[in-house]
């Protein structure tokens, strides 16, 4: 079955500047990959979702990136802002399944 | 906006006990899941359900586990016989269409004790 390995397990930046989450995957036949963001307390909430028919995908200081060759996917926040301290998944998914496997998680921290 | 809202929120339970965990998935949604979450570890898939039946389970959805759409509008997930191990965060989650743009509950603490 699919097998999602996500790195850093911990990741602690300065605020203003940019955070990147790794993650990989064994399954070829993934084609959606997922992030969530979960803060304490509170369920996992996508915040930005990629296929397989594209490379990349943005949306404001969040980016996605996708090599399908090598199997791997990441997670680029720039001008990290403390609000954005929470624990990060990354997921992978065939589209026409009923499920997901999520990354182990990154907790990432904003410092001031 | 729409959510997923599951209650309780926290369940304490004596081992061997029954516990029912209760969602209400976004009201057009099709597609409902249970996952779980221990302690600081990775979420878990359960089980999946669709079309008022399973479509997938997990290893750890075993006999002890069962799921049911008792109404139309809840989801539910019964633990049969608690183990200390059940210990975990219990997420409901529900899409619209097959696993795209998931949306979670806020999830039920559930402790055996």
């Amino acid at each position: 079955g699919e097998n999602v390995e996500q790195h850093p397990s911990t990741l602690s930046v300065q605020e203003g500047d940019s955070a990147v989450i790794k993650c990989t995957y064994s399954d070829s036949a993934s084609n959606y990959f997922p992030w969530y963001k979960q803060e304490l307390g509170k369920g996992p909430q996508l915040i930005i979702d990629i296929r397989s028919n594209v490379g990349e995908k943005k949306d404001q200081r969040i980016a996605v990136t996708l090599n399908k060759t090598a199997k791997h996917f990441s997670l680029h926040i720039t001008e990290t802002q403390p609000e954005d301290s929470a624990v990060y998944f990354c997921a992978a998914s065939i589209i026409s399944a009923s499920k997901i496997i999520f990354g182990s998680g990154t907790r990432l921290s904003i410092r001031p | 906006e729409p959510e997923v809202t599951q209650t309780p929120s926290h369940q304490v339970t004596q081992m061997g006990q029954e516990v029912i965990l209760r969602c209400v998935p976004i009201s057009n949604h099709l597609y409902f899941y249970w996952y779980r979450q221990i302690l600081g570890q990775k979420v878990e898939f359960l089980v999946s359900f669709y079309n008022n039946e399973i479509s997938e389970k997990s290893e750890i959805f075993d006999d002890q586990f069962s799921v049911e759409r008792p109404d139309g509008s809840n989801f539910t997930l019964k633990i049969r016989s608690t183990k200390l191990e059940d210990s975990a965060m219990y997420f409901c989650a529900s899409s619209e269409a097959g696993w795209t743009e998931a949306f979670f509950g806020q999830g039920t603490r559930l402790t055996v004790v």
